[in-house]
C-alpha cells in the first residue's frame, strides 16, 4: 500500500519570505500526485496536480510543485508567501492499481505566515 | 454553486448513540466518498462508492455503515458510537473513477463522541 510523508508538521515563515514544503511517497511505479490546501473551518481545495508529462506543475495562487521520480518526492514551493497562504497543505497520491480511486493522503503541514 | 453539501456541521454524541451524516453533491458526479481527518494522520478513508448503487470499503471502515441512496446523496451512519469515533468527516466526490480527477470535498462535519 502506498503511504505518504509530510516531513514538517508545522511550517512558521515571514510573509513575503520563500517557502517549501516536502512530501515524499512510498511506491516507485507510476502514481498521480496532488497537493491540497485546507483553509480554516473549511473542505480541501485542488492546488496542483503531477499526472504526466513536465515535471514542474504550476497549480493556483503561485504554487509550483516538482516532481522526483528517483526520489519519489512532490516538494511544494513557494516564490513569496502571503498572509492568505496560512492553512493547511496536504499531498496526496492516487495509485492507478487501486480500485475506487482512492486518495492516500500525507498527515497534513501546518503553513503559517507571519507578518 | 453548492458543490458538494454535508449536514450537520458540528454534532456531539454519547457513547452509544446513532447518528447519520448526510452529504449530497450537485456536480453529476458518479463517485463519492466518506473520509475522517485527525490530527497528524491526514485525511484516511472510511468507505467509498465508485457509482450509484456500489459501495466498497476502504482504509478505516469498522465502526461504520454506508448508503448511496442516489447518484447525488451518499450517507455515513454510526450506530454506536464511540469516543475513538470523534474526528472530523469529509465527504468528498469525483466525476468518475479515474485517477486523474480532481476530488470536490464538502466543509466538513466535527463530531465529537463523549
Amino acid at each position: 500500500a502506498q503511504s505518504v510523508t509530510q516531513l514538517d508538521s508545522q511550517v512558521p515563515v515571514f510573509e513575503e519570505a520563500p517557502v517549501e514544503l516536502r512530501c515524499n511517497y512510498s511506491s516507485s511505479v507510476s502514481v498521480y500526485l496532488f497537493w491540497y490546501v485546507q483553509y480554516p473551518n473549511q473542505g480541501l481545495q485542488l492546488l496542483l496536480k503531477y499526472l504526466s508529462g513536465s515535471t514542474l506543475v504550476k497549480g493556483i495562487n503561485g504554487f509550483e510543485a516538482e516532481f522526483n521520480k528517483s526520489q519519489t518526492s512532490f516538494h511544494l514551493r513557494k516564490p513569496s508567501v502571503h498572509i492568505s497562504d496560512t492553512a493547511e497543505y496536504f499531498c496526496a497520491v492516487s495509485d492507478p492499481g487501486n480500485a475506487g480511486n482512492m486518495l492516500t493522503f500525507g498527515g497534513g503541514t501546518r503553513l503559517m505566515v507571519k507578518p | 454553486n453548492a458543490g458538494v453539501t454535508q449536514t450537520p456541521k458540528f454534532q456531539v454524541l454519547k457513547t452509544g448513540q446513532s447518528m447519520t451524516l448526510q452529504c449530497a453533491q450537485d456536480m453529476n458526479h458518479n463517485s463519492m466518498y466518506w473520509y475522517r481527518q485527525d490530527p497528524g494522520m491526514g485525511l484516511r478513508l472510511i468507505y467509498y462508492s465508485a457509482s450509484e448503487g456500489t459501495t466498497d470499503k476502504g482504509e478505516v471502515p469498522n465502526g461504520y455503515n454506508v448508503s448511496r441512496l442516489n447518484k447525488r446523496e451518499f450517507s455515513l451512519r454510526l450506530e454506536s458510537a464511540a469516543p475513538s469515533q470523534t474526528s472530523v468527516y469529509f465527504c468528498a466526490s469525483t466525476r468518475d473513477r479515474a485517477m486523474n480527477t480532481e476530488a470536490f470535498f464538502g466543509q466538513g462535519t466535527r463530531l465529537t463522541v463523549v
